[in-house]
């Protein structure tokens, strides 16, 4: 049974450029979360979705990040337009339910460093 | 808005010792509290779920403790081994319950030395 999968596990961007991050879920698990973890800092909460909706994206910045979780295929993290300030661990984890009952499920994370 | 501080930042100790982690949280309406291990480069692995209605959590050697009306929680390893080390995250649930949206402390960092 994999757990939650995601790539790239590295990511070089050039300020200005987009950074495309994948997530794919625990089978069966249609809760997808996306957290940041910003150097010498814990993981802070960015958005929420479930398949095909946003639920809470209240930690999304407003400008140049986007998410969606799309019927078929992974959950992407899209950030447009790259600044150094983006260079962070990105993590993804996935639940089957959308309440606080079951654990996380958390995948390795992408690591972002813009140059 | 809640808050999550987890003390000591960072702690070393020597092979088979007994150690608690602290965390705390400055809203008590909390519906559960996590305690996650985070290897380096790795993702978080879930250690301990513990119910808001709940006072602790075994698995192993590792006991979760919950004190909601005070803020606190501790996460108690005894017979430390090296294997052990990595960072310990505490996160909490603050809202209904009706999302697994988590605030997380910034984590305690053990080294276990053999």
């Amino acid at each position: 049974n994999a757990g939650v999968m995601q790539n790239p596990r590295h990511l070089v961007r050039r300020r200005g450029q987009e950074a495309r991050l994948r997530c794919s879920p625990v089978k069966g698990h249609s809760h997808v979360y996306w957290y940041r973890q910003l150097p010498e800092e814990g993981l802070k909460f960015m958005v929420y979705l479930q398949k095909e909706n946003i639920i809470d994206e209240s930690g999304m910045p407003k400008e140049r990040f986007s998410a969606e979780f799309p019927k078929e295929g992974p959950s992407i993290l899209r950030i447009q337009q790259v600044v150094r300030g983006d260079s962070a661990a990105y993590f993804c984890a996935s639940s089957p339910l959308g309440t606080g009952d079951s654990p996380l499920h958390f995948g390795n994370g992408t690591r972002l460093t813009v140059t | 808005k809640q808050e999550v501080t987890q003390i000591p930042a960072a702690l070393s100790v020597p092979e088979g010792e007994n150690l608690v982690l602290n965390c705390s949280f400055t809203d008590s309406a909390i519906y559960n509290l996590q305690w996650f291990r985070q290897d380096p480069g790795k993702g978080l692995t879930s250690l301990l779920l513990i119910q808001s209605s709940q006072r602790e959590q075994t698995s192993g050697r590792l006991n979760a403790s919950l004190d909601k009306s005070s803020g606190r929680s501790t996460l108690y390893i005894a017979a430390s081994q090296p294997g052990d080390s990595a960072t310990y995250l505490c996160a909490v649930n603050s809202g209904s319950g009706n999302t697994g949206k988590l605030i997380f402390g910034q984590g305690t960092t053990l080294q276990v030395k053999p």
